[in-house]
This record gives structure tokens, sequence and C-alpha cells, in this order.
């Protein structure tokens, strides 16, 4: 068990749906990471947040957005769902914003399945 | 940002050691090398860190020879339950570097009876 906290686990929805993943991240950890894993893209970065403001971004939809709450959990939305966007989802989460040595903890990740 | 080659895959059997080489031609001088291990529909899972020479942990070893343009994960004695996908990563997400949030392929290990 990383201590990183991913829900719903499983997700069935329509194309054209929106939906919002959340990740709470392990105790103390001030960064938060997305990525998504489909079977033919492997892992991919999506946006990185760092005690609120996002850190860093990488192969993010615009359809997609993210935040970083106060209490440090973090949300991942996906609109306008396309069959493209079933995939697994992680969060990860690390103690800082990335300097050199940093490390990163992932979840059991969110299966997201469009339909 | 430092582009990271493994192998696409790797065959090996009970017991065996098994080394995995990534090269990493462009690596920084800040750069950190990052192993990290995958198992299907699993996040992945820190293997092992360091920066230059031999770092050993109870699960891995590192070796990282003096130029810091490659790097083996050693795994000794493998075991079925060591079959998983193997990422190589390099950098330190600072200075707006992203190197060791980018995985790869990875290398896909197979453990055999």
């Amino acid at each position: 068990d990383s201590g990183v906290t991913q829900t719903p686990k499983h997700l069935i929805t329509a194309t054209g749906q929106r939906v919002t993943l959340r990740c709470s991240p392990r105790s103390g950890d001030l960064s938060v990471y997305w990525y998504q894993q489909s079977l033919d893209q492997g892992l991919q970065f999506l946006i990185q947040y760092y005690n609120g403001e996002e850190r860093a971004k990488g192969n993010i939809l615009e359809r997609f957005s993210a935040q970083q709450f106060p209490d440090l959990h973090s949300e991942l939305n996906l609109s306008s769902l396309e069959l493209g966007d079933s995939a697994l989802y992680f969060c990860a989460s690390s103690p800082n914003q990335g300097a050199a040595g940093n490390t990163i903890y992932f979840g059991e990740g969110s299966w997201l399945t469009v339909v | 940002l430092a582009k990271t080659t493994q192998p696409i895959s790797m065959d090996s059997y009970e017991g065996q050691e098994v080394n995995i080489t990534c090269s990493h031609n462009n690596i920084a001088t800040n750069d950190y090398i990052t192993w990290y291990q995958q198992f299907p529909s699993q996040g992945p899972r820190f293997i092992i860190q360091g920066y230059k020479t031999k770092v050993t942990n109870e699960v891995a070893s590192l070796f990282i020879p003096a130029d810091r343009k490659s790097s083996t994960l050693s795994l000794p004695r493998v075991s079925l339950s060591d079959t998983a996908v193997y990422y190589c990563l390099v950098g330190t997400n600072y200075g707006g570097s992203q190197g060791n949030l980018i995985f790869g392929k990875g290398t896909k290990l197979s453990v055999k009876p």
C-alpha cells in the first residue's frame, strides 16, 4: 500500500459525459501527479500540482482539468468524454515539488470505461 | 530532457540474476536515475534511485558508470513474481525538467520457471 488513495476504482460512463476522479496523497506529501495509461499509449504524464498550484504540465487535453485543494487532495475532471479516453488513470504523490532525487508514489488507479 | 532507451523485453528463469540496462546519453548534471516496477493494472512502484556509482537496497542494485550515460538495474535471483515492466527515468523535475516524470515504454521482464 503506497498510501495514495484513488476513487472511484472503476467507472463506466457514456461518451459526451463528464467525470471527476479523486486522489488523496500520502500523508504529508505536497505534490500530486496525474497519469493516464492506455494500452496503446503507455503511461502518459498529465499534470502535477504542488501545494495547490500547478507545477508541471504534460500531455493533458484541454477537455481535462485538475486542481489541488487546500487539504492537498486533488481532482481530475474529464469532460466531453470520448471512447479513446478509456484508460487507467493514476494519481501519485511526493513530499516536495521535485527537487533532485525526488521519487513519486502511485495509487492503484481509477479504471475509466467510456461506452 | 534526458531521453532513455531500454530493451523492450527480456526473458529469464527463476533464480537467475537479471540486468536491465538503460541508456541516457544526454543526462544532465543534476539528473537522478530512478527505476520503477509495474505489474499489470497496478501503479508503478519505486524500486531504486541513484546519482552515481552503485546503490543497493533490499530489492535491487543500481550500477552507474562514471560518465553516467547509462545505468544497469540488477535484480538478484529473480522469481516468477518479478515478472513486470521496469521503467528507467532520468531527471529531477527541478527548474522545469520533467525527466523524472516521463515514463517510456519500459522493459517487459518475463521470468519463467
